[in-house]
């Protein structure tokens, strides 16, 4: 499969539980991100990953957990989460350096509910 | 940090028309600014996209202007069709780095048959 895939795509846990989500993208990149998608609100910045180091956290929870083992799998590791944590969880990559691009591409999703 | 303020929140246009939508962004460091089209239960994807160092750029029926002096930017398009009916977000890049993209809350466009 080409581009950007996340599974997933859906998921329904307690506040007890202990969830990952993956992500995997086929078009070479080097940067990967998790964005968190809640209804009417802006898409928010969560991790960015650059050549699997972490460049940014956004103030996130303790309770999401990225992993990035190389430039191709990104990880979001989720753990007594709370009903306001349910959202759809997007993952995007892109291309670093030169040739650089700019551009994010992004996965389908996970719906994610919190019980 | 970037604050990226988009309207409207959600806009109906008869098919045919043409359809604007306006953000403003506040860091005077962002060079890149992109649109994304987000269809129901879809991933967002890019459809136009523009550089600080030009005013304006357009792809067939999708444009996109600049002001960089008054910070704002505006996707405008042309002879809507059914299918260009989706949420539209605009972003914007944080204190320079392409990396740390910042997005408007996003518009509604409902393109009525």
């Amino acid at each position: 499969e080409t581009g950007v895939t996340q599974t997933p795509r859906h998921l329904v846990m307690g506040m007890t539980n202990k969830k990952s989500l993956k992500c995997e993208q086929h078009l070479g990149h080097n940067a990967m991100y998790w964005y968190k998608q809640s209804a009417k609100k802006p898409l928010e910045l969560m991790f960015v990953y650059n050549f699997k180091e972490q460049t940014e956290n956004n103030s996130v929870p303790s309770r999401f957990s990225p992993e990035c083992p190389n430039s191709s799998h990104l990880f979001l590791h989720l753990h007594t989460l709370q009903p306001e944590d349910s959202a759809l969880y997007l993952c995007a990559s892109s291309q670093e350096g030169a040739p650089r691009t700019d551009t994010q591409y992004f996965g389908p999703g996970t719906r994610l509910t919190v019980l | 940090g970037e604050n990226v303020e988009q309207h409207p929140s959600t806009l109906s246009v008869q098919e045919g028309d043409s359809a604007v939508i306006k953000c403003t962004y506040s860091d005077s460091a962002s060079n890149y600014f992109p649109w994304y089209k987000q269809e129901l239960g879809k991933r967002p994807q890019l459809i136009i996209d523009i550089r600080s160092n030009v005013g304006e750029k357009k792809d067939q029926r999708i444009a996109v202007t600049l002001n960089k002096t008054a910070k704002h930017f505006s996707l405008h398009i042309t002879e809507t069709q059914p299918e260009d009916s989706a949420v539209y977000f605009c972003a914007a890049t944080s204190g320079g780095s392409a990396r740390q993209l910042t997005f408007g809350s996003g518009t509604q466009l409902t393109v009525l048959p």
